[in-house]
């Protein structure tokens, strides 16, 4: 089963600036990672696949990177409807279907 | 629109069975597979199973099989999902999706399901 490991349970950023949040695999997954963000109360939504492709609706606000084991989350102007908790979730070889523990992002 | 709708929440004896639905429209219920996750309080999510919903052909967590059942009815389009001899363990929210046609991300959700384990 791969692990997928976020490090970082909460990032603090003020609003307009940047939020970084990192996602690791325990063995190399490619560009198979998907992240998701999950309002308090909410379900979880799809934010990006393939590591780095926005879904529809996304905001270009939203970046991701990586490849291998090591990937990145990327909120370049923090915005106040951005709170919340974000998993990245790996789909290189299933089942599982694993995520990470999740990083609270909020307003410093 | 796509959308999942979930039975309401569960409070439910530990030993006791649970059974939640999941109602989906705005889409081609036999074209996508649908997975279930669970989220205990504090836990990250977990897969716990999906159902072909074509065939009906199932896969489990082997943390979980013998007590888990995923079914559907394709007249009604509704996937269901039973867990068996409930344990505390098995408090959490618990979520149907739809797994996308390449098999990769879940790209819609159900808006999810309080299962309460309590004697």
């Amino acid at each position: 089963e791969i692990v997928m490991t976020q490090y970082r349970a909460t990032v603090s950023v003020s609003l307009g600036e940047r939020a970084t949040l990192s996602c690791r695999a325990s063995q190399n997954i490619g560009t198979d990672l998907a992240w998701y963000y999950q309002r308090p109360g909410q379900a979880p939504r799809i934010l990006m696949y393939g590591a780095s492709t926005r879904v529809t609706g996304i905001p270009d606000r939203f970046g991701g990177s990586g490849s291998g084991t090591e990937f990145t989350l990327t909120i370049s102007r923090l915005q106040s409807e951005d709170v919340g908790i974000y998993f990245c979730q790996h789909y290189n070889n299933w089942p599982p279907w694993t995520f990470g523990q999740g990083t609270k992002v909020e307003i410093k | 629109q796509v959308r999942l709708v979930q039975s309401g929440a569960e409070v439910k004896k530990p030993g006791a069975s649970v059974k939640i639905s999941c109602k989906t429209s705005g889409y081609n219920f036999l074209v996508y597979a649908i997975h279930w996750l669970r989220q205990a309080p504090g836990q990250r999510l977990e897969w716990i199973g999906w159902i072909n919903v074509d065939t009906g052909d199932t896969e489990y967590s082997p943390k979980l099989q013998g007590r888990i059942t995923a079914t559907r009815d394709t007249s009604a389009t509704t996937a269901f999902l039973e867990l068996k001899r409930l344990q505390s363990a098995d408090a959490a929210i618990y979520y149907c999706v739809r797994l996308t046609l390449a098999g990769k991300f879940f790209d819609s959700w159900g808006q999810g399901t309080q299962v309460t384990v309590s004697a």
